[in-house]
């Protein structure tokens, strides 16, 4: 199975600021790479899909970069509904998430 | 708008099976395969299967390969995941997720909502 990590695990941040969260593969993914926004008690949202497209819907502050084994998702300019948790998943093969990154507020 | 609505969850006991549904709306849904993925309490996403758009081809994580059976009624818009020999570490909020082929990558979208199952005795 292709191993995702994701880093940080955890981070604080205020309304306004920058956040990057990395996702790495184990092996290349190309660009079967996408992210999810997770809510308490909710199930998991489509963000981004194929590494950097945005899914309708979703705000322009969300961006994400990358392809073969590395990848990156930003929002540019966090806002109080942006605090959950994010994950990545390959479907380069069977599918696989990362562990996840939960955004606080600081 | 497109919709998926799991049902099914409940306590088990240990040994047991159990049955989950997705029922899915708004879309074609003959047309597209399904996932089932699983988050056991306070953790993260684990996939466990997906069946292809007209049920023929199925792929499942090696964790349920072979206790679980992912299936799908075309005619009814239901996908099911038949969960057996259920383990207290199977406890878990189900999901079901529709399989979105893009030709250059695939994702899941959308989600349901989700239906907890609970192997205790």
């Amino acid at each position: 199975d292709i191993q995702m990590t994701q880093s940080p695990s955890s981070l604080s941040a205020s309304v306004g600021d920058r956040v990057t969260i990395t996702c790495r593969a184990s092996q290349n993914v190309n660009y079967y790479l996408n992210w999810y926004q997770q809510k308490p008690g909710k199930a998991p949202q489509l963000l981004i899909y194929a590494a950097s497209t945005l899914q309708t819907g979703v705000p322009s502050r969300f961006s994400g970069s990358g392809s073969g084994t590395d990848f990156t998702l930003t929002i540019s300019s966090l806002q109080p509904e942006d605090f959950a948790t994010y994950y990545c998943q390959q479907n380069h093969a069977n599918p696989t998430f990362g562990p996840g990154t939960k955004v606080d507020i600081k | 708008q497109v919709q998926l609505v799991e049902s099914g969850g409940g306590v088990v006991q240990p040994g047991s099976s159990l049955r989950l549904s997705c029922t899915g709306s708004g879309y074609g849904f003959s047309q597209y395969g399904m996932n089932w993925v699983r988050q056991a309490p306070g953790k993260g996403l684990e996939w466990l299967a997906v069946i292809w758009y007209d049920g023929n081809n199925k792929y499942y994580a090696d964790s349920v390969k072979g206790r679980f059976t992912i299936s799908k009624d075309n005619s009814k818009n239901i996908v099911y995941l038949q969960l057996s020999s259920l383990r207290a570490e199977d406890t878990a909020v189900y999901y079901c997720a529709r399989h979105v082929d893009g030709g250059a990558s695939t994702w899941f979208d959308p989600w349901g909502q989700g239906t907890l199952v609970t192997v205790s005795s």
